[in-house]
Formats: structure tokens, sequence, C-alpha cells
């Protein structure tokens, strides 16, 4: 069966400090792979997808970047966090427009102090 | 524009005290539309998905409708472990012709006891 694993579930990380964030999945190949970031009261915001390994597309500008060095990894780096990058993180999967739309980690709360 | 709008923000309700909750939509050739339930501190969990008016899926104590504009989730007699954000999100088509989800901001539900 398909799982996905994030991680750290919670990181308090000063500013101007980097950040990595890292998201895999298992039991499926080629996944499409998703960063998303949820402000309190507001809807899920789209960060960054990917189709393909080394394929990413981001819907919005902003002190964050996101690779996929392998086929089933995804991971969410900053190089110097801001205080506004505080908020909570989520890695999500799917295989296209399915039944089931996405499939989502735990999540990363990010506390930037 | 493609536009997901949830009401009520917040419900509380008294254990066993019935209700539903809201999510109207605008987008354009409707390719389905999802319910999550997600707890605090963890990520979305997939409830269910709609595809045409008029079609109603069920789980427990929750029933879920579709209209050409809206979808409803029923609540019968909901119990405290009912409690959690309740998010609808509907397809699009980017301008590179992969779908992704448009959310609602959610539900917040808290049932007594």
């Amino acid at each position: 069966s398909q799982t996905i694993h994030q991680w750290p579930a919670t990181l308090v990380q000063p500013v101007g400090s980097p950040l990595s964030l890292e998201c895999t999945v298992e039991g499926t190949s080629n996944p499409n792979l998703y960063w998303y970031r949820q402000a309190a009261g507001r809807g899920l915001q789209l960060l960054f997808y990917s189709v393909g390994i080394g394929q990413i597309s981001s819907e919005v500008p902003q002190n964050l970047s996101a690779s996929r060095p392998q086929d089933r990894q995804f991971i969410l780096s900053s190089k110097k966090l801001l205080l506004s990058d505080s908020g909570f993180y989520l890695c999500a999967w799917s295989t296209g427009l399915t039944n089931y739309g996405y499939t989502f980690g735990s999540g990363t709360r990010l506390t930037v102090v | 524009e493609d536009q997901v709008t949830q009401s009520p923000e917040a419900l509380r309700l008294q254990e066993g005290e019935s209700s539903s909750l809201n999510c109207s939509y605008t987008v354009s050739g409707l390719r389905g539309l999802f319910w999550y339930r997600q707890d605090p501190g963890k990520g979305p969990e997939f409830l269910f998905t709609l595809y045409s008016a008029g079609e109603e899926k069920e789980k427990e104590r929750l029933k879920a409708t579709l209209t050409k504009k809206e979808s409803f989730l029923h609540i019968t007699a909901p119990k405290p472990e009912d409690s959690a954000t309740y998010l609808c999100a509907v397809p699009y088509l980017d301008m590179d012709s992969n779908y992704q989800l448009i959310w609602g901001a959610g539900t917040k539900l808290i049932i007594k006891p």
C-alpha cells in the first residue's frame, strides 16, 4: 500500500537559518508531489508541485525552493528563513486526478523565531 | 475566477445535534468535488469524492451531497470524535495542463458532549 512520510513533525528555527523539510512516498511510482502551506483560518496554499524528477513548478514567489532528486523524494528548502515562513507545511502526492484527490503527509509545524 | 467558499467558518453543536456544512464553488467544467477531514496538527484525510449533481455518498454519520453550484456535508447525530476541520476542494486545469486543487478555507466543527 502507498504511504507518505514527512519529517520533522515540529521545527523551531531562528530567523536567517536554513531549512530543509523532506517528504518520501512509498508504494507508487512517478507520483505527482506537492508542497502546501496552511495558515490558520485559511485554505491550503500550493507552494510547489512536481510531475517528475527535476521538474518543479512554483505557484507563488517566496523565500522557499523545492527539489525532487529522486522519483519519490520531495524536499522543501530555504537558505534564510523569515518570520513570515512560519506555518504548517504539508506534503502530498497523487497519480493524476484520482478518485481520492491527494494523499497528505502528517505535516511539519515550522516556527521561525 | 475559480473559487471555493466554505461556510460557516466554525460550527459548535451539542452531541446529537444534526447540521450541515456548505461548500460552494465556481469552477467551469466540474471534474469532481472532494471532502477531507483534518484533525489538529495532522494532514487532511480523504472522505468523499462527488462527480455529478444529485450524487450522494455516506460514511457513518456523514453524508455528502452535490448540486450544480454547491455541496453539503450533512452530519447526523454527531459525536465529540467528529470534531475536526472539514475541507472541500475542486480540481482545475492549470496553465501547464496539470490538474490542481482549489481548496476552501474549511469549517471547524466542534461537538460538545
